[in-house]
């Protein structure tokens, strides 16, 4: 079956654009995580989607916000972003988001901020 | 915070070598995860393991799960160039608030030369 899918792939925004990800998770899949990607903080968690609710929120600013729609696809958006926010995002799906169910990743958007 | 360190951060050998990785934390894990993520590409899981003093094998891949549930390796016997990636372990938080939720490593850089 077809993985996860994030568009766009690849992407470059100037400091104060906000930008909006897209993920479309594996078919059947109920739960979307996202996740940013950077060489010095590693992985880190931003936020959980399941049904349409978040459930679970990283420690991450509030520029940083996400939505899923009724189709389990989600979007992530970074308002006004800044040097820092430049990384890859990574989103994964799974059928429930249990603790120790598997998570399937993306191959990531990569954002980079001048 | 749970915090997973990771050793080493880099690692660089010849095929046919042996290696070990290393993932500890200061807290009981509740379960963790190993992950390999390629260049270009999410991560994708390996292996989880629950149960402390669990010993799981992938073909040449050995992981252990420390019996105090604090610590974990990963052996690769015989690596090979296939097996170049960065390596993640990654903590499932237990608990019904974590939902979709991984703790990651800072990850070993693996290059195995031809």
């Amino acid at each position: 079956k077809a993985g996860v899918t994030q568009t766009p792939r690849y992407l470059i925004k100037t400091r104060g654009q906000q930008v909006t990800l897209s993920c479309s998770p594996i078919s059947g899949h109920r739960s979307v995580s996202w996740y940013q990607q950077t060489p010095g903080q590693g992985l880190q968690f931003l936020f959980e989607y399941f049904s349409e609710t978040q459930r679970n929120k990283g420690n991450f600013p509030g520029r940083f916000s996400g939505r899923q729609f009724s189709n389990s696809r989600s979007e992530m958006n970074v308002s006004t972003l800044e040097l820092g926010d430049s990384a890859l995002y990574l989103c994964a799906s799974s059928y429930r988001g249990g603790n120790t169910g598997e998570l399937f990743f993306g191959e990531g958007s990569r954002l980079t901020v001048l | 915070t749970q915090l997973l360190e990771q050793s080493p951060q880099f690692l660089s050998i010849q095929e046919g070598e042996n290696l070990t990785v290393y993932c500890n934390s200061s807290s009981v894990f509740s379960s963790l995860q190993w992950y390999r993520q390629e260049p270009g590409e999410g991560p994708v899981l390996l292996v989880t393991v629950v149960t402390g003093g669990e010993v799981k094998k992938l073909k040449r891949l050995t992981f252990q799960f420390g019996d105090a549930r604090k610590d974990s390796s990963l052996h690769i016997t015989a690596a090979q160039p296939g097996d170049t990636g960065l390596y993640l372990c990654a903590e499932t938080n237990a608990g019904g608030t974590s939902y979709g939720k991984l703790t990651f490593g800072q990850g070993t850089i693996l290059t195995v030369h031809p």
